[in-house]
């Protein structure tokens, strides 16, 4: 399996535009985590989904922090509009199903950093 | 609410060495620990978890202790390598399958 794969892996975009980051999570995989990463904050969970349905979303910062999952291998992230404070890596990752008791480890996407300027 | 805290300073060792790295929680204790490997430029890569009621776990060269006392995890490297080098994350996940992280511990290996 190549793993999760993210695109675009750069995106740099003038503040007030439409961002858009995509996933392919593994195959197989059930849950899919959206996380944002920057020096002040660290790695922080944004919104997971199960089985291609929102979980929790608690970790979105605002109403222009929108994320869907049209089915299980395919999810967006999108920011409109977006701001300079928005700047940051933005990680995708899946999990297996939960089943099995040992298998709670997440594997994590390249990233996509976006500057936005 | 909840807090995962790791050194920030960068623990810079000998090749050889062990490196032994801090993971320091607030509030309840978290059913499982993680640790996560991070090299720039990529994603977190796992390494091991333990569970709530274990004392110890390892793997190869690493080990994972959980101190639910202390509220601690110990996460060591032995014989270290340049190759280790890395940022090493700590993580707590509870019930809901929900990843806190810490900011992360950047180790140096010297050759």
């Amino acid at each position: 399996d190549a793993g999760v794969i993210q695109s675009p892996r750069h995106e740099v975009t003038e503040m007030g535009q439409e961002v858009t980051l995509r996933c392919k999570p593994i195959s197989g995989h059930d849950y899919l985590f959206w996380y944002r990463q920057t020096m002040m904050r660290g790695l922080e969970l944004l919104i997971y989904f199960n089985n291609n349905v929102p979980i929790d979303d608690s970790g979105m910062p605002e109403d222009r922090f929108s994320a869907k999952m049209p089915n299980a291998s395919f999810s967006t992230l999108k920011i409109q509009p977006s701001e300079p404070r928005d700047s940051a890596v933005y990680f995708c990752a899946s999990s297996e199903p939960f089943r099995d008791r040992d298998s709670y480890e997440q594997y994590f996407g390249p990233g996509t950093r976006l500057t936005v300027t | 609410s909840q807090k995962i805290e790791q050194n920030s300073e960068a623990l810079n060792i000998q090749e050889g060495k062990t490196a032994t790295l801090t993971c320091n929680y607030t509030n309840y204790s978290p059913a499982y620990l993680q640790w996560y490997r991070q090299d720039p430029g990529r994603g977190p890569v796992f390494l091991l978890l333990i569970r709530e009621n274990e004392k110890e776990k390892r793997k190869e060269r690493l080990k994972v202790t959980f101190d639910t006392t202390l509220k601690q995890s110990l996460f060591h490297i032995t014989a270290s390598q340049p190759a280790d080098s890395a940022t090493y994350l700590c993580a707590q996940m509870d019930s809901s399958y929900k990843l806190i992280f810490g900011s992360g511990t950047r180790l140096l290996v010297r050759p």
